[in-house]
């Protein structure tokens, strides 16, 4: 079964450090999605990708954060000088893209704790 | 802006009971409805979703939801649950036009023996 994966699945970093995730999403999907979800808090929509082109950032990603798509296959997303508040789970989704709606599969995130 | 409240954060029920984890919504404009499931250490997996159509919409694993427009509610239930249904339950919605899901808070299902 080749769904959604992400690495790693655990960081643990201290303040002021860069951090790099990775999401492989299912091979055909060309929409991926970045999510942050808090302790006790539901996903927050971060970034989304339709091919390699990152059409919409939430005002949540601030610019210490960045994403990438290069090739319209895996994405990446980068947190630069990470502070404390930064600590969460980070959740990619993908979805093929044909229709106005089509859903969402996501991956088993990556747990950031920052020190 | 869309926003959606999960009226209860925990729900303990007992095993065989059923269950109805509430869920509201606001949006001016149309909207699709889902619930997700997490457990532990895991990513979400989608329950069940209303797009349009039958207001009543089942899922896997037992649960249903309807959609109630007017009181702009899409409540989860299951008539009698398990064990292995503990875990961690998210509504979301989302827009005609736009990609992102707007989740609620989550309500986390405890089912005692």
């Amino acid at each position: 079964d080749t769904g959604v994966s992400q690495d790693p699945r655990h960081k643990i970093t201290k303040r002021g450090q860069n951090v790099t995730f990775r999401c492989d999403p299912i091979s055909e999907h060309n929409r991926l999605y970045w999510y942050r979800q808090t302790l006790g808090q539901g996903p927050e929509f971060l970034t989304y990708f339709q091919n390699e082109a990152q059409l919409e950032k939430s005002r949540l990603l601030s610019d210490r954060f960045s994403a990438e798509r290069p090739k319209g296959s895996f994405s990446t997303l980068e947190i630069q000088r990470t502070e404390q508040g930064d600590s969460a789970m980070y959740l990619c989704a993908s979805s093929l893209g044909t229709s106005d709606y089509n859903e969402q599969f996501f991956g088993p995130g990556t747990r950031l704790t920052v020190l | 802006a869309q926003s959606v409240t999960q009226l209860d954060s925990q729900v303990p029920v007992f095993e065989e009971a059923p269950v109805e984890l509430r869920c509201n919504y606001s949006s001016s404009v149309s909207v699709y409805l889902f619930w997700y499931v997490q457990y532990p250490n895991q990513g979400l997996q989608l329950l069940l979703k209303y797009l349009s159509g039958s207001t009543l919409v089942k899922g896997i694993n037992g649960f249903e939801a309807e959609f109630n427009k007017s009181q702009t509610s899409f409540h989860l239930r299951k008539p009698s649950v398990h064990i292995s249904d503990t875990a961690e339950y998210f509504c979301a919605v989302g827009i005609q036009g736009a990609q992102k899901l707007v989740f609620g808070q989550g309500t986390r299902l405890t089912i005692n023996p």
